[in-house]
């Protein structure tokens, strides 16, 4: 069974940082591309960021792109969002999701609190 | 970027009717469209891919077709379970972006 656990939510200050974890079990991790997606409170769907399976291909939405940062360690089949300099608007539940284009398999989500 | 759009934003049917939703894109974007339904509370669940194709597991009453710029995403007889916000997502060019969802509960 696929399952995908976040971790890493939390409340910080406008300008701080947080690092968003996601464990991955029951598929080989290395052989798919992962996703974060987030949802502010009562809002819509938004991809913020893609790694390939192999770490080496990237893609960010403009909104977070140069603040944010997606890395993975297929030896731990975690995948990791580094998120700088956070906004307000950057408060939403994230998402770890399977694959880069759609996504088959998400994580139940880590809420993320920006404010003051 | 591509911009989505959906229509109704809401609707309201009785268990048993057929219900369409349509997704329209700003420009092009061949078949590369999925659509999720999100249960209140709950994550979002991936339906169909490539515009028509059903993903495993999901009930054959959903439907989805359309190519270039409109969708449609169909359910045949709703049923009580089908509560829920649908989303259409291109991938056709990044960002992947979402439209706004789509409301569905039962009269």
């Amino acid at each position: 069974e696929v399952q995908l656990l976040e971790s890493g939510g939390g409340l910080v200050q406008p300008g701080g940082s947080l690092r968003l974890s996601c464990v991955a079990s029951g598929f080989i991790f290395s052989n798919y591309a992962m996703t974060w997606v987030r949802q502010a409170p009562g809002k819509g769907l938004e991809c913020v960021s893609s790694i390939s399976g192999g770490g080496t291909g990237t893609k960010y939405a403009d909104s977070v792109r140069g603040r944010f940062t997606i890395s993975r360690d297929n030896s731990k089949n975690t995948l990791y969002l580094q998120m700088n300099s956070l906004r307000a608007d950057d408060t939403a539940v994230y998402y770890c999701a399977s694959g880069w284009n759609f996504f088959d398999y998400w994580g139940q989500g880590t809420l993320v609190t920006v404010s003051s | 970027d591509i911009q989505m759009t959906q229509s109704p934003s809401s609707l309201s049917a009785s268990v048993g009717d057929t219900v369409t939703i349509t997704c329209r894109a700003s420009q092009g974007i061949s078949n590369y469209l999925a659509w999720y339904q999100q249960k209140p509370g709950k994550v979002p669940n991936l339906l169909i891919y490539t515009a028509s194709t059903l993903q495993s597991g999901v009930p054959s009453r959903f439907s989805g077709s359309g190519s270039g710029t409109d969708f449609t995403l169909t359910i045949s007889s709703l049923q009580p379970e089908d509560v829920a916000t649908y989303y259409c997502q291109e991938y056709n060019s990044a960002p992947f972006t979402f439209g706004p969802g789509t409301k569905v509960d039962i009269k």
